[in-house]
C-alpha cells in the first residue's frame, strides 16, 4: 500500500506558485520522498525527490517538514503545461535491493488560463 | 535525461493470444526495470521487478506464469501476457534503473493493450 496520501484534486491560476501536499506520517528515517507527475496517457515524469532537506531543481522545489511527516511540492509559476497528475511517493526498498515506487492516487492538478 | 522507449505504443490482440511487450533504455544501462500496470482513472500499479539476468520478483496477486518478464540484457526487458483475456486489457508501462543512479527511475511512454 502507498504511504502517502494527497488531495483528490487542485487547481490554480496560470502563472501562479502551484503548492501540492503529502502526507507521509509512517515515514522511515532512511526512506525518501519522490515526486512524479503523470499527464494524461503517457508515463510519469521524474520531477524531484528529497531525504530531510528542501531541495530545488529547475523544475520544482521541495520542502519537507523537519519531522518529515509531511512535504510540499512547489511549481514556482504554473503553465498550462502543468495540468498533469502530481504523485508523492515514498520509496520503499525491495527483497533484492531495489528501489521500488508505490504509487498512491495522487492529486490532479488542474491549471486555468 | 535518460530515454526509455516501449513497443509497440499499442496493440490489439484476441482473447486467448499472447502478447510480447518491449522496454529499451535507449542511453544507459538499466540494472533494473519495473512493470507497472494502469487501469483507466487509477494509479500505477507495481507489477514486478526485474534485475539484469535474474528472474523477475512479482509484487503479491500477480500471475507470473501469465505476466512473463524477462530482463535479458542491461537495455532490454519484455513483459508477454500470456492467453490474455479482456480484463488484462490495461496501460502497461515500464520504468528503468541504472546501479549508479539508483534513486531515479525513468519511465517509458507506457503501452495500451485492448483484448478483444
Amino acid at each position: 500500500d502507498a504511504k502517502t496520501t494527497q488531495p483528490p484534486s487542485m487547481d490554480c491560476a496560470e502563472g501562479r506558485a502551484a503548492n501540492l501536499p503529502c502526507n507521509h506520517s509512517t515515514i522511515s528515517g532512511n526512506e525518501y520522498v519522490y515526486w512524479y507527475r503523470q499527464i494524461h496517457s503517457q508515463g510519469p515524469q521524474y520531477i524531484i525527490h528529497g531525504l530531510k532537506n528542501n531541495e530545488t531543481n529547475e523544475m520544482a522545489s521541495l520542502i519537507i517538514t523537519e519531522d518529515r511527516k509531511s512535504s510540499t511540492l512547489i511549481l514556482p509559476h504554473a503553465t498550462l503545461r502543468d495540468t498533469a497528475v502530481y504523485y508523492c511517493i515514498v520509496r520503499v526498498s525491495g527483497l533484492d535491493s531495489s528501489y521500488k515506487l508505490i504509487f498512491g492516487s495522487g492529486t490532479r492538478l488542474l491549471v486555468r488560463p | 535525461g535518460a530515454v526509455v522507449s516501449q513497443h509497440p505504443s499499442w496493440v490489439i490482440c484476441k482473447s486467448g493470444t499472447s502478447v510480447k511487450i518491449e522496454c529499451r533504455s535507449l542511453d544507459f544501462q538499466a540494472t533494473t526495470m519495473f512493470w507497472y500496470r494502469q487501469f483507466p482513472k487509477q494509479s500505477l500499479m507495481l507489477m514486478a521487478t526485474s534485475n539484469e539476468g535474474s528472474k523477475a520478483t512479482y509484487e503479491q496477486g500477480v500471475e507470473k506464469d501469465k505476466f512473463l518478464i524477462n530482463h535479458a540484457s542491461l537495455t532490454l526487458s519484455t513483459l508477454t501476457v500470456t492467453s490474455a483475456h479482456p480484463e488484462d486489457s490495461s496501460f502497461y508501462i515500464c520504468s528503468a534503473a541504472s546501479s549508479g543512479r539508483a534513486y531515479e527511475q525513468y519511465f517509458g511512454p507506457g503501452t495500451r493493450l485492448t483484448v478483444t
